[in-house]
């Protein structure tokens, strides 16, 4: 366990729909990151957080969007959609502002969109 | 540009040793993780260079050439709880970690 929660831990949805997939990184950890990982397209950045602001942003669809709130938990919002979303959502935290050689990743979130 | 290259399979037999290579491209590398993840499961760090040659951590090892922007990770004494994915994650410039889409890693009886 690696004290990192994700919620929830599947989501079945349809296209055109909106969803929010949560992540809490372990205690004491300021950086969230969040990874998307489809069988042919591997383990994709999508984007970082550090307490609250955006340190950096991977190849994340517009349609996309994340945020950091005060309390440290991270939200991915996923809009309008489509079955190439249809992926793993890992979120990963880690101590430090810049990017961490070692994150410590959430069990994460099965997406299907039907 | 970034680039990462890793072989897709590797199979090996239990108690055997096992190389799997890592070659990367990335602006301002500073240095190269190792992750291991389970079917289904969440990857796990297992090792780092950030310098040039061999780290050891139990029955796993990492070495890093930098000159050569290459990298592998030694398994000995194989287990079947081996069997996973392991991925090199080189990080850089861009402030993030490339992972790709790994090593599958097949250990038979």
């Amino acid at each position: 366990d690696s004290g990192v929660t994700q919620t929830p831990k599947h989501l079945i949805t349809a296209t055109g729909q909106r969803v929010t997939l949560r992540c809490s990184p372990r205690s004491g950890d300021l950086s969230v990151y969040w990874y998307q990982q489809s069988l042919d397209q591997g383990l994709q950045f999508l984007i970082h957080y550090y307490n609250g602001e955006e340190r950096a942003k991977g190849n994340i669809l517009e349609r996309f969007s994340a945020q950091q709130f005060p309390d440290l938990h991270s939200e991915l919002n996923l809009s309008s959609l489509e079955l190439g979303d249809s992926a793993l959502y890992f979120c990963a935290s880690s101590v430090g502002a810049g990017v961490s050689y070692e994150q410590y990743f959430g069990p994460g979130t099965r997406l299907t969109v039907t | 540009g970034q680039s990462l290259e890793q072989p897709s399979e590797v199979t090996a037999v239990e108690g055997a040793i096992v190389q799997i290579n890592c070659t990367y491209q990335t602006s301002g590398f500073y240095g190269l993780s190792w992750y291991q993840q389970h079917d289904g499961g969440a990857p796990t760090f297992l090792s780092y260079n950030g310098l040039d040659g061999l780290e050891e951590t139990g029955r796993f090892s990492s070495f890093l050439s930098r000159s050569d922007s290459y990298g592998y990770l030694l398994l000995q004494e194989l287990q079947m709880k081996d069997s996973a994915s392991y991925f090199c994650a080189p990080g850089g410039a861009t402030n993030k970690l490339i992972f790709g889409t790994g090593t599958l890693l097949a250990v038979q009886p």
